[in-house]
């Protein structure tokens, strides 16, 4: 079965400080897609990055990084600079392979509450 | 091009009562997926619908129901409400049947809100 685990309920950093989120996943699959969403006070889940099983390369957006270690099964999440506007709630997901003609999901964890204080 | 569209946005019901949630996918989307997220948890999967058939179902009891109508609308469905169903319903929508599984894309509306009293 598929799970994914957070387990760091709640980060408070000072603005400029740089935070790490951990996440670590369970799943009987060689293929599949990790996910990371930031969910603000006004509740949508805004979509930040997708990265498939077979690609282990380190990603860099701006401020933003992702290293992805399939040997510890661990995809962390990187604030470098951390400002007040990513204060919100992170989430890891994993979405395993359809399954004949059902459908897909994305399994969350319980997702991480980052607080960036001036 | 609108998003994800979701109404209402807010909604309080008495236990016992009944609900209807409703979402818009994206133009050209055939996929609608349906999430619950309690207070201080992560999303939990309910239902998905692809082309008008349901794909998928989470682990929810069968007071839980949705369909999806040709326009590819979607209504999420709760009888006999709890205290428990109090949470924020996603709704998420895909251009594929494989839904985040795909290069489609798999967006989330900003959710309905439901206060059970």
């Amino acid at each position: 079965a598929q799970k994914v685990t957070q387990a760091q309920t709640e980060i408070s950093v000072v603005e400029k400080e740089d935070v790490t989120l951990d996440c670590v996943y369970e799943t009987r699959d060689t293929t599949y897609y990790l996910f990371w969403y930031k969910q603000p006070p006004s509740g949508e889940l805004v979509f930040l990055i997708r990265r498939n099983s077979f690609d282990e390369q380190n990603e860099i957006s701006g401020r933003y990084s992702w290293n992805f270690q399939k040997s510890t099964s661990s995809f962390n999440f990187t604030i470098t600079a951390s400002q007040v506007v990513d204060s919100a709630v992170y989430f890891c997901a994993l979405s395993e392979p359809p399954i004949g003609g059902g459908g897909n999901k994305l399994t969350f964890g319980t997702g991480t509450q980052l607080k960036v204080e001036l | 091009d609108a998003g994800v569209t979701q109404s209402p946005t807010h909604l309080i019901k008495t236990r016992g009562q009944h609900v209807t949630l409703r979402c818009s996918p994206i133009s050209g989307h055939k996929s609608v997926s349906w999430y619950q997220q309690v207070l201080g948890q992560g999303p939990q999967f309910i239902f998905q619908y692809y082309e008008k058939e349901e794909r998928g179902r989470g682990n929810f009891p069968d007071r839980f129901s949705a369909r999806q109508f040709p326009n590819y609308s979607s209504e999420l469905n709760v009888n006999a409400l709890l205290l428990g169903d109090s949470a924020l319903y996603l709704c998420a929508s895909s251009g594929d049947r494989d839904g985040p599984f795909t290069n489609y894309g798999y967006t989330f509306g900003s959710g309905t809100r439901l206060t059970v009293v």
